[in-house]
């Protein structure tokens, strides 16, 4: 069974440009979270989807924003690129039941110059 | 306000040695409990989860860890590190259908 997929893995983008991450999950999988990843505020939810609906929201600005799929893949984007946007951004995967666990994809590092 | 805490930033144990990682979280009920694993520039991997039922749990690679609701506490152990255990790990919970909340991760490094 393969896991979840992210692409690209690594991007270099400037300031004030806008980026696209995608994510495949788990074959079966409807629910996908975002994260991000930074060395100084850690591991940080962004947004979960389930069905093409978004579930839940973190605190991150209007410049983050996601969609998904009627397959399931779900994109992330961010609009006018600042340098604090720079991380590793990843991806989670939870199967259709509410009591499971998350599976997370490699992820993609974003380095904004 | 729900959290999640790791106490020790970085820990160094020598190979061979028995090893805990030390995680208290802050949330009104019992949650959903877990410890992910990661490597320099890749994802998180489970190691275990903690749902309910017994409170000692087995994860893969050797290591477990042991919810204590009393301390709000779920402590990772491993009484034999390998080299290749080296790796930032990560605590988390969460509820049914809400966001994992991590703690800011501890550091191993392995030591011959």
């Amino acid at each position: 069974k393969a896991g979840v997929t992210q692409t690209p893995r690594y991007l270099i983008k400037t300031r004030g440009q806008q980026v696209t991450l995608s994510c495949s999950p788990i074959s079966g999988h409807r629910s996908v979270s975002w994260y991000q990843q930074t060395p100084g505020q850690g591991l940080q939810f962004l947004f979960e989807y389930f069905s093409e609906t978004q579930r839940n929201k973190g605190n991150f600005p209007g410049r983050f924003s996601g969609r998904q799929f009627s397959n399931s893949r779900s994109e992330m984007n961010v609009s006018t690129l600042e340098l604090g946007d720079s991380a590793l951004y990843l991806c989670a995967s939870r199967g259709t039941s509410m009591n499971t666990e998350a599976f997370f994809g490699q992820g993609t590092r974003l380095t904004v110059v | 306000a729900q959290s999640v805490t790791q106490p020790d930033i970085h820990i160094t144990v020598s190979e061979g040695a028995s090893l805990e990682l030390r995680c208290n979280y802050s949330y009104g009920a019992t949650p959903y409990l877990f410890w992910y694993v990661q490597s320099p520039g890749q994802g998180l991997q489970l190691l275990l989860k903690y749902f309910s039922g017994d409170t000692l749990v087995q994860g893969i690679k050797g290591f477990e860890a042991e919810f204590k609701r009393s301390q709000s506490s779920f402590n990772l152990r491993k009484p034999s590190v390998h080299w290749s255990d080296a790796a930032e790990y990560f605590c988390a919970f969460n509820q049914a259908g809400t966001a994992l909340i991590f703690g800011k991760g501890t550091t191993l490094s392995v030591s011959s």
